[in-house]
């Protein structure tokens, strides 16, 4: 997979925005940008992905620099309950998605 | 929608046993799932791709006589863990892709089950 970076850890007080970046500097023009989150002790969760145009479901935003080389997820009001590991993930080819080290997220009351 | 299963959610047993982990798509039909291993404080590897009638593909590093999968319907992904040691403990999850998403934009689009603990005493 491209490689991506992401801060190891945010904070965001609840009810608030949580503005999650990821650097993908290397991604190309037919790649795709995948979120995922895991609460502890579950599976993760699909949030969004996107190409190149900014997109939007029940769950979050997400928002691709013209470039495409960065992107960040944005929850609009976060609650306790968003509290979590984040993953951006560029997957590559073979349909298979790689899980770095991601964003834990915390949000506080 | 997109609902995976897995069963037992946890398993303690003994070195030497087997332990046998299902993962089901409730909702969905999966030609493809996928298996993943987390370890205490890390990130999800992935272990194997289980492709429905067919054998499983392994990543590297990943043993296919230990790790047994069988993808035989669509809906239903096995992974045994034969003779099981200590270091085999760990959190196994599973995934499915819905056949509908196959190729395109939803290619990666993966259905997480809710993992099982597995503890080998």
């Amino acid at each position: 997979d491209a490689k991506t970076t992401q801060p190891p850890s945010m904070d965001c007080a609840e009810g608030r925005a949580a503005n999650l970046p990821c650097n993908h500097s290397t991604i190309s023009g037919n790649e795709y940008v995948y979120w995922y989150r895991q609460i502890h002790s579950q599976g993760p969760q699909y949030i969004i992905h996107g190409l190149k145009n900014n997109e939007t479901n029940e769950m979050a935003s997400l928002i691709i620099t013209e470039d495409r080389k960065s992107s960040t997820l944005i929850l609009p009001h976060a609650t306790l309950r968003d509290t979590a590991v984040y993953y951006c993930i560029v997957p590559v080819g073979n349909e298979k998605l790689t899980f770095g080290t991601g964003t834990r997220l915390t949000i506080i009351p | 929608g997109a609902v995976v299963s897995q069963h037992p959610s946890w398993v303690i047993c003994k070195s030497g046993t087997s332990v046998k982990i299902e993962c089901r798509s409730l909702d969905f039909q999966a030609t493809t799932m996928f298996w993943y291993r987390q370890f205490p404080k890390q990130s999800l590897m992935l272990m194997a791709t289980s492709n429905e009638g067919s054998k499983a593909t392994y990543e590297q590093g990943v043993e296919k006589d230990k790790f047994l999968i069988n993808h035989a319907s669509l809906t239903l992904s096995t992974l045994t863990v034969t003779s099981a040691h200590p270091e085999d403990s760990s959190f196994y999850i599973c995934s499915a892709r819905d056949i509908r998403a196959s190729g395109g934009a939803r290619s990666y689009e993966q259905y997480f089950g809710p993992g099982t603990r597995l503890t080998v005493t």
